[in-house]
């Protein structure tokens, strides 16, 4: 079956700080990736998208996300972390093979402290 | 920027009635699906419709639950008789093609009593 970890609950970081979520997957097909942040009460705004390619992606917001399929991970970054990117974070994976569906992580909490 | 919307925000309705959570996905995207996150929990698939029937489901989806593209613009899900355990925030998105990006709505949060 295809799931999704988010091994991070919860991740303090100072503001100013360099961020790393962690995400990992399994799934019997090449997977396609994202990461969506959900701000309290608010829907799901997509970050950054994996199709094929490069396996370095840019997203909104400064972030990016590295695919390495030997580690079967899609790890998000940002190299200087705002107050403002306080939010909750969630991997998400589909594949052709498995319709459309997206199968999501439990997601990460960000609290950001000044 | 088109987006999705979805309508009301926030339902509430009592133990057993029917709700009807609505959707307008992007003009002219083919793929459309329903989410939902219960409180403090993953965001989980319900149910992807294309050429107005259901691809595919969850098993989540039982016989409660329906969808429908009554005209060219709007997506409902209808959920018959609601249970308690049905409150959630409800996500409905969108795909121009069957391995594109999603996009979401807003979420429509329903509350059972």
């Amino acid at each position: 079956a295809q799931s999704v970890t988010q091994p991070d609950i919860h991740i303090t970081v100072s503001e100013g700080a360099s961020l790393e979520l962690r995400c990992n997957y399994s799934y019997g097909a090449t997977p396609y990736l994202f990461w969506y942040v959900q701000s309290p009460g608010q829907g799901l705004q997509l970050l950054l998208k994996y199709f094929s390619g490069d396996t370095l992606v840019q997203g909104i917001k400064g972030f990016e996300a590295e695919f390495k399929r030997s580690q079967s991970s899609f790890n998000l970054r940002k190299p200087s972390v705002h107050w403002s990117d306080a939010a909750e974070y969630f991997c998400a994976v589909g594949a052709k093979e498995y319709g459309n569906k997206l199968v999501f992580g439990a997601g990460t909490i960000l609290r950001v402290k000044s | 920027e088109p987006e999705v919307t979805q309508t009301p925000s926030h339902q509430v309705t009592q133990m057993g009635q029917e709700v009807i959570l609505r959707c307008v996905p992007i003009s002219n995207h083919l793929y459309f699906y329903w989410y939902r996150q219960i409180l403090g929990q993953k965001v989980e698939f319900l149910v992807s419709f294309y050429n107005n029937e259901i691809s595919e489901k969850s098993e989540i989806f039982d016989d409660q639950f329906s969808v429908e593209r009554p005209d060219g613009s709007n997506f409902t899900l209808k959920i018959r008789s609601t249970k308690l355990e049905d409150s959630a925030m409800y996500f409905c998105a969108s795909s121009l093609d069957a391995s594109g990006e999603q996009f979401f709505g807003p979420g429509t949060r329903l509350t059972v009593l």
